[in-house]
């Protein structure tokens, strides 16, 4: 069946514009994250959905960044006024529930780079 | 809070000779642990975990992970490389407790086979 998929891929912007990334779970899934992968702090939580609820933002990194699910499905994570500390490759990850013994499948992820 | 350490952040080995990727975790309680392999431009993906149940897990690619309490260890290994087996590889965690969604990574490993 089809995966997690994210759009776009690569995302090239200015420093100070505001940028949407979007996130595409697998069908049924009820819980929802976005990672970030960057070279100098490598794998970090930022937000996590169960249905369109966010119950833990706790690792998004400043009121810049801001997510939403709508219809328990796809889910965009906005960056305004970015800076070029936000350039990395953020991934999106679901899972049919939340808790640990429920695997997150990935997506492959979009590469912001900010000039 | 939970951590995990990835000893070597590159490992490179010979076609057909053991494959050794070491994780050390530090809990206070055993957690659940992960391995997750990440090859180029693509998402993450999972080898294996552990829940609790037999300290020896078997996942996909022949890859296989020993949960050991004593040693706070979960090292990966596999028998003999392939070259398909070039990628990244990550371990991770998750809290027993709240939270238990949450899955802090290691910095991961680069593995390289030669031919």
């Amino acid at each position: 069946g089809a995966g997690v998929s994210q759009s776009p891929s690569n995302k090239v912007t200015e420093k100070g514009k505001d940028v949407e990334l979007r996130c595409d779970p697998i069908s049924g899934h009820t819980a929802l994250y976005w990672y970030r992968q960057s070279l100098g702090q490598g794998l970090e939580f930022l937000i996590y959905f169960q249905g369109n609820s966010a119950p833990d933002k706790s690792g998004l990194p400043s009121d810049r960044f801001s997510a939403e699910r709508t219809g328990g499905s796809v889910s965009t994570l906005t960056i305004q006024r970015t800076q070029q500390e936000d350039s990395a490759v953020y991934l999106c990850a679901s899972s049919l529930n939340p808790g640990r013994t429920d695997t997150q499948y990935f997506g492959p992820g979009t590469r912001l780079t900010v000039l | 809070a939970q951590s995990v350490t990835q000893l070597g952040s590159h490992v490179s080995v010979s076609e057909g000779a053991l494959v050794l990727l070491r994780c050390n975790y530090s809990s206070s309680v055993p957690p659940y642990l992960f391995w997750y392999v990440q090859y180029p431009n693509q998402g993450l993906q999972l080898l294996l975990k552990y829940t609790s149940a037999a300290t020896l897990v078997k996942g996909i690619n022949g890859f296989e992970a020993e949960f050991k309490k004593s040693e706070t260890s979960f090292h990966l290994t596999k028998p003999s490389a392939h070259m398909s087996d070039a990628a990244e590889y990550f371990c991770a965690v998750t809290p027993s407790g709240g939270s238990n969604y949450k899955l802090t990574f290691g910095k991961g490993t680069l593995l390289t086979v030669n031919p």
